[in-house]
């Protein structure tokens, strides 16, 4: 069963524009949020985390907006540029599962010049 | 810098031979490492929870018997596969807590088997 399904599976987004990637969840016990980014051959890397407590959380660029009542979250890279380029992945888990990450299907970001 | 690192990155190793993998916490104890297994472009798939001092927990269909989690520190667990094939040919990358629920990931380890 796939607790976290995330969409689009790829985006193709200009220099400058908003990117914007979505996950919904099924299990209302999980209370940590994370998305990771990944280029290619390397392990994921954390670039933003979020709780339910709060809606919203931004750092630099990238900001994770959180709606508890759909269990919804997605995440906003502003003025994406072509560094961004790499796959995300959102996540989730639950205090009680220690560090056991759940993670949706992953977007492949192409940010063109 | 990394806080979880993987050796080797990438390996190649013959068909029905064996294969150890380590994950390494660097600056802090995890009492629970976790393997994931990775296909090209697709998401991670937990293998097992690494669990210090005791046995492993598999995730269903992954044969425990094939990938051996030894977690003998607190600071290192080894993932070992087993009379490896090419089917077993994959991304394999280990992740491990640093407290609460901020977690790390190694840089991953290619195998390839022929």
């Amino acid at each position: 069963q796939q607790q976290v399904k995330q969409s689009p599976q790829s985006l193709i987004v200009q220099k400058g524009g908003i990117s914007i990637i979505n996950c919904a969840y099924e299990n209302t016990a999980f209370d940590y949020f994370p998305w990771y980014q990944q280029f290619p051959g390397k392990g994921p890397a954390l670039l933003i985390a979020i709780r339910p407590d709060v809606s919203e959380k931004k750092e630099g660029r990238f900001t994770i907006s959180f709606n508890k009542s759909a269990k919804q979250f997605s995440l906003h890279i502003m003025d994406s540029q072509p560094g961004d380029s790499a796959t995300y992945f959102c996540a989730a888990s639950f205090e009680t599962s220690g560090s056991r990450l759940t993670f949706g299907e992953g977007t492949q970001l192409t940010v063109n010049p | 810098g990394a806080v979880v690192s993987q050796h080797p990155s990438w390996v190649i190793c013959k068909s029905g031979t064996s294969v150890k993998i380590e994950c390494r916490s660097l600056d802090f104890q995890a009492t629970t490492m976790f393997w994931y297994r990775q296909f090209p472009k697709q998401s991670l798939m937990l293998m097992a929870t690494s669990n210090e001092g005791s046995k492993a927990t598999y995730e269903q269909g992954v044969e425990k018997d094939k990938f051996l989690i030894n977690h003998a520190s607190l600071t290192l667990s080894t993932l070992t596969v087993t009379s490896a094939h090419p089917e077993d040919s994959s991304f394999y990358i280990c992740s491990a807590g640093k407290g609460g629920n901020t977690i790390y990931f190694g840089e991953g380890s290619w195998l390839t088997v022929v």
